[in-house]
C-alpha cells in the first residue's frame, strides 16, 4: 500500500459528461501530480500542485483542471469527455523537498471509461 | 526526440534467471534522477528503484539493481533470480531539474517493457 488513495477505482460515463476524480496524498506529502495513461500515449503528465498551488502544467487538454485543497487533497475534473479520454488516470505525491531522491508514490489509478 | 527509450517492448525470461531491463535517457541538465516503477496486470504503479545522477554507486534494492553508465546515458534495470511475480510492465522514468531553477519535478518516462517470467 503507498499511503496515496485514489476514488473511484473505476468510472463509466457517456460522451459530454463530466467527472470527478479524487486523490488523497501520503501524509506528509505536499505535492500532488496527475498522470494519464492511455494504450497510444504511455504516461502522460498532466498537471502538479504543490502546497495548494499549480506548479506545472503539462499535456492537459482545456476541458480538465484541477485544485489542491487545503487538507492537501486534489481533484482532476475531466468535463465533455470523449471517447479519446478513456484511460488509467494516476495520482502520484511526494514529498518534494529540493533534493532529487524523491520517489513518487502512486495510487491505484482510477480506470476511465467513456462510452 | 525521445527522453527515455526503453528498446524492448516485450521479454521472455526463466523463471530464477537474472534479467536486464534497458533504459537510455537524454538530457542536458547535470542533476537528475532516474527511477524505475514496476506495473502489474491489476494496474497499480509500485516504486522499485531510485539512481541520482551525482550517486557514484549503482543503486541496489533487494533483487533490483541499476546499472548506470553516466557516459552512455544508460539506466538498466537488473532484476536477480526472477521469480514469476515479476511478470509486470516495467517504466524507467527521469525526473531533470535544477534547484537553481523553479523546477516542476515531473517524471518523463519511457513506453515500457512487458516482462513475462516463464515457470
Amino acid at each position: 500500500d503507498s499511503g496515496v488513495t485514489q476514488t473511484p477505482k473505476h468510472l463509466i460515463t457517456a460522451t459530454g459528461q463530466r467527472v470527478t476524480l479524487r486523490c488523497s496524498p501520503r501524509s506528509g506529502d505536499l505535492s500532488v501530480y496527475w498522470y494519464q495513461q492511455s494504450l497510444d500515449q504511455g504516461l502522460q503528465f498532466l498537471i502538479h500542485y504543490y502546497n495548494g498551488e499549480e506548479r506545472a502544467k503539462g499535456n492537459i487538454l482545456e476541458r480538465f483542471s484541477a485544485q489542491q485543497f487545503p487538507d492537501l487533497h486534489s481533484e482532476l475534473n475531466l468535463s465533455s469527455l470523449e471517447l479519446g479520454d478513456s484511460a488509467l488516470y494516476f495520482c502520484a505525491s511526494s514529498v518534494d523537498s529540493e533534493l532529487m531522491n524523491t520517489e513518487a508514490f502512486f495510487g491505484q489509478g482510477t480506470r476511465l471509461t467513456v462510452v | 526526440a525521445q527522453k527515455i527509450t526503453q528498446t524492448q517492448p516485450g521479454m521472455f525470461v526463466q523463471e530464477k534467471e537474472a534479467v536486464t531491463l534497458d533504459c537510455t535517457y537524454d538530457t542536458s541538465d547535470q542533476s537528475y534522477g532516474l527511477f524505475w516503477y514496476k506495473q502489474p496486470s491489476s494496474g497499480e504503479m509500485i516504486f522499485l528503484i531510485y539512481q541520482g545522477s551525482y550517486d557514484e554507486q549503482n543503486a541496489t534494492e533487494g533483487r533490483y539493481s541499476l546499472n548506470f553508465q553516466k557516459a552512455r546515458k544508460s539506466a538498466n534495470l537488473v532484476i536477480s533470480a526472477s521469480q514469476l511475480g515479476d511478470s509486470a510492465m516495467y517504466f524507467c522514468a527521469m525526473r531533470e531539474g535544477r534547484v537553481e531553477r523553479d523546477s516542476n519535478y515531473q517524471l518523463i518516462w519511457g513506453a515500457g517493457t512487458k516482462l513475462i517470467i516463464k515457470p
